[in-house]
């Protein structure tokens, strides 16, 4: 199975601030990655599908790039409704994986 | 607009079973590899199994260990999709979602399923 690793597990920012996050695959997953932003007790919202494309109704502040096994989510101005749980997924081979998640918490 | 609803969550017994279903609309269902992931309460998210459309074979695939406990299937008449669960144990507790890849990943609400005595 394709391992993913993401940093940092946590992350403490401000409102306004520029922030990112990475992800890693254990094996190429050309740019079959997906990111999702979760706050508690809801169901995963996807924010970006293959890697960089932005979904549908995702503010634009939201962006991601890499190919390969390296990959980024910026945030470019923190708003108080993004801290929350980060988790990238691969969709490269079966079995699908996740990283084990980025928590944004406000500083 | 792609629609996943799940269903059939509850409280077992350990070494009990139970199914949980997923109704599908917004999309060609009959063409659809469809998933189930789950997330255990403070945990991450883990993917538990696909199933292929039927006209691929409709094989399902399954995370080790879920592997001879759980089955997937699916009812194309009905557009909806099934997750049997037997000999569950504590560590089934979690939130269910199915999933669909279109565009990106479409997930349902969930549904939790507690596995306890």
């Amino acid at each position: 199975d394709i391992q993913m690793a993401q940093s940092p597990s946590t992350l403490s920012a401000s409102v306004g601030d520029r922030v990112t996050l990475t992800c890693r695959a254990s094996q190429s997953i050309n740019s079959w990655l997906a990111w999702y932003q979760q706050k508690p007790g809801k169901a995963p919202k996807l924010l970006i599908y293959k890697a960089s494309n932005l979904d549908s109704g995702v503010p634009s502040r939201f962006s991601g790039s890499g190919s390969g096994t390296e990959f980024t989510l910026t945030i470019s101005s923190l708003q108080p409704d993004d801290f929350a749980t980060y988790y990238c997924q691969q969709y490269n081979s079966f079995l699908y994986t996740f990283g084990q998640g980025t928590k944004l918490e406000i500083k | 607009e792609v629609q996943l609803v799940e269903s059939g969550g509850g409280m077992v017994k350990p070494g009990g079973s139970i199914r949980l279903s997923c109704a599908a609309s917004g999309f060609t269902f009959t063409n659809a590899w469809m998933s189930w992931v789950r997330q255990a309460p403070g945990k991450g998210l883990e993917w538990v199994g696909r199933i292929k459309s039927n006209t691929d074979g409709g094989t399902a695939d399954y995370t080790a260990p879920v592997k001879g406990r759980f089955i997937i299937s699916r009812d194309d008449s009905k557009n909806t999709l099934y997750l049997q669960m037997n000999s569950l144990e504590i560590e089934d507790t979690a939130v269910y979602y199915c999933a669909v890849l279109s565009s990106g990943w479409r997930w349902g609400q969930g549904t939790l399923v507690t596995v306890s005595s």
